[in-house]
Parts: C-alpha cells; sequence; structure tokens
C-alpha cells in the first residue's frame, strides 16, 4: 500500500531557529512531492513541487529536499518566524495521478 | 488569476437532507480534484476530472455521492441523503496538467446534524 508519513505530528520551535519537518513515503517510484501549508480552517497553499528527477527545490527561506531511494523529503524552514506557523503536509503523487497525503506536522513557532 | 473558489464556506444541514457544493477553477486549469478532510487528518482523494470527462472515484465515494463538471469549468459535488460521517471538509484543487503544481481552495466545511 502506498502511504505518506509524517513525524512528528506537533512541533514547537522557539522564533529564529532554523528547522527540519520530515515526510517518508512507502514506494520510491514516485512522479513528485509537494508540500504544502494549511492554516486553521482554510485549504492549502502550495510551497514547494519536486518533480522525481529533482533533488532540491528552494524558494525563499524554504528548501525541499528529496531522496527516492530511502523514501523521504524534508522542509527546511531557515530563521523561522512566528507566521510560519501552520500546519505543514507533505503529499506524493506515486505515478496514479492523485496526491496522497500524510496527516502533517502542526508547526508552533514561539516569539 | 484569482485562484480556486468553492461555494458555500460552510454548510450545516440535518442528517437525510442532500447537499451541493460548487468549485470554479483556475482558468485553463484542465485538471480538476476533490479531496475530503477531517480533523487531524490529511486530505482523501475522491474523484478527478480531465476537462469534463470524470476519470477515476476513489472506493471512499459512496453512491450517496456525485460530481460533474458538465462544461469542463466549474464543478459540483453532491451528497444524497447525508449522514454525520459526512462532517468534513470538501476540498476542490485544480492544475493546469499532470506533474505541475495542485492549487487548492479554501473548502466547503460540512456539518450534519
Amino acid at each position: 500500500k502506498q502511504e505518506v508519513t509524517q513525524i512528528p505530528a506537533a512541533l514547537s520551535v522557539p522564533e529564529g531557529e532554523n528547522l527540519v519537518l520530515n515526510c517518508s513515503f512507502t514506494d520510491s517510484a514516485i512522479y513528485n512531492l509537494q508540500w504544502f501549508r494549511q492554516d486553521p480552517g482554510k485549504g492549502l497553499t502550495s510551497l514547494l513541487l519536486i518533480q522525481s528527477s529533482q533533488r532540491e527545490q528552494t524558494s525563499g527561506r524554504l528548501n525541499a529536499s528529496l531522496d527516492k531511494s530511502s523514501g523521504r523529503s524534508t522542509l527546511y524552514i531557515a530563521a523561522s518566524q512566528p507566521g510560519d506557523s501552520a500546519t505543514y503536509l507533505c503529499a506524493v503523487n506515486f505515478g496514479n495521478e492523485k496526491l496522497t497525503f500524510g496527516t502533517g506536522t502542526r508547526l508552533t513557532i514561539i516569539p | 488569476d484569482t485562484g480556486v473558489s468553492q461555494d458555500p464556506r460552510h454548510k450545516i444541514t440535518k442528517r437525510g437532507q442532500n447537499v451541493t457544493f460548487r468549485c470554479d477553477p483556475i482558468s485553463e486549469h484542465n485538471r480538476l480534484y476533490w479531496y475530503r478532510q477531517t480533523l487531524g487528518q490529511g486530505p482523501e482523494f475522491l474523484t478527478y476530472f480531465q476537462n469534463e470527462a470524470q476519470l477515476e472515484k476513489s472506493r471512499l465515494l459512496s453512491d450517496r455521492f456525485s460530481a460533474e463538471r458538465p462544461k469542463g469549468s466549474f464543478s459540483t459535488l453532491e451528497i444524497q441523503r447525508t449522514e454525520q460521517g459526512d462532517s468534513a471538509m470538501y476540498l476542490c484543487a485544480t492544475q493546469i496538467g499532470n506533474g505541475s503544481p495542485l492549487h487548492f481552495g479554501n473548502g466547503t466545511r460540512l456539518t450534519v446534524t
């Protein structure tokens, strides 16, 4: 079964620190992987998309990496800010034209 | 580009009633997806369209659920004879083609009492 796991479920970090969010998936034959942010009661905002052939993508303070052989992706957030507090979701396209989501990591940045 | 629009934002209904949700995609996005999300979980795939063709339906989508995209633009998701277990956030997402980023609307939160 194709599954996506995100651990931990929640994380609290003091403002200004760098942090890493983890995502693991069961099938290395992926098409692409996408990281999203979700604020309470809202939809999902796309952060970064990594294609199967890529190792990483960067956007501002965010950097996402992909290691297909180990079935892992990380989202690195530099110099965290209180506005970064949200739930971060990892989603994998296993080549079946839809995304399979993890359950997310709820991030709290402490001022 | 006004983003993916969903209506209504919230819907409270009594068990047994029918409800219909609407999604307006980003223009020129030919793929449209419906997902369902419950508290503390990631979104779960329900169904998707390529233009007006419905290409896949999840086993989560019982026969009480039906989705349409009649002209390849907006889509509707109807739930008949609602049950309390249908209470969830229903999310619509669109993309310009397979492999491109998926863009989500703000969802419709359904509460069945």
